[in-house]
């Protein structure tokens, strides 16, 4: 069955911390995605890749890193953390072929003190 | 500005009745529509799409896509309290690859 993993699931770090949020998927797929979530803004894209060593930048990149590492994992760095990258954070994947949509792995709430 | 607009914000329908949702793409380059639902607590799971002009109907869901308008609409019949979840619309220039997303309806289903 096909499933994005996502790590840790829950994390607190304070003001100016370093944070590295993993996901992982054994899809196969070509392309994933890194979106946060938040009240009266839905999902916002924050970066994504079309596979290993690739990265392109999404609709709010700022203060964000990501890196991909292989076809399965896809990072998330945040390396000066600010209370504003408070949120619910998901990774995606998808194929990048036919007509299927992205599936979403179950969410990092990150709370930045 | 939001390129997906979605209304209403919330809506609360009676058990088993029609629930109507709507979605507006701003960007007139989109081509493809689809919707998700979330369930409080858990992440978004794709519901149906729809790339072609005209309706598709799978089981109590039904959506329709007006492509000069850049309108989609989601309708429910028969709505459950299982049914209650945050829909949210989203739309891409290709096949799924970069979407953006509308900030969701907020349907409730009252027994």
């Amino acid at each position: 069955e096909a499933a994005v993993t996502q790590s840790p699931r829950n994390k607190v770090t304070v003001t100016g911390g370093n944070v590295t949020l993993s996901c992982r998927q054994t899809n196969s797929h070509n392309y994933m995605y890194w979106y946060r979530q938040d009240t009266g803004h839905g999902l916002r894209l924050i970066h994504y890749s079309y596979g290993a060593g690739n990265l392109q930048i999404g609709d709010v990149p700022d203060g964000y890193k990501a890196t991909r590492t292989t076809q399965e994992d896809f990072f998330l760095l945040l390396e000066l953390a600010s209370p504003s990258q408070t949120s619910l954070y998901f990774c995606a994947s998808a194929p990048g072929a036919g007509n299927q949509a992205p599936l979403f792995g179950e969410g990092t709430r990150l709370s930045v003190l | 500005q939001q390129k997906v607009q979605q209304s209403p914000e919330s809506l609360i329908v009676p058990e088993g009745g029609m629930a109507s949702l709507n979605c507006t793409s701003s960007d007139r380059n989109v081509d493809y529509f689809w919707w998700y639902r979330q369930h409080s607590g858990k992440s978004p799971k794709m519901l149906m799409s729809i790339f072609s002009n005209g309706e598709k109907e799978e089981g109590r869901f039904t959506v329709h896509l007006n492509k000069a308008s850049l309108h989609t609409s989601l309708h429910i019949r028969d709505s459950q309290p299982s049914d209650s979840a945050l829909y949210l619309c989203a739309a891409s220039k290709d096949m799924g690859y970069k979407l953006t997303f509308g900030t969701g309806t907020s349907l409730l289903v009252d027994p």
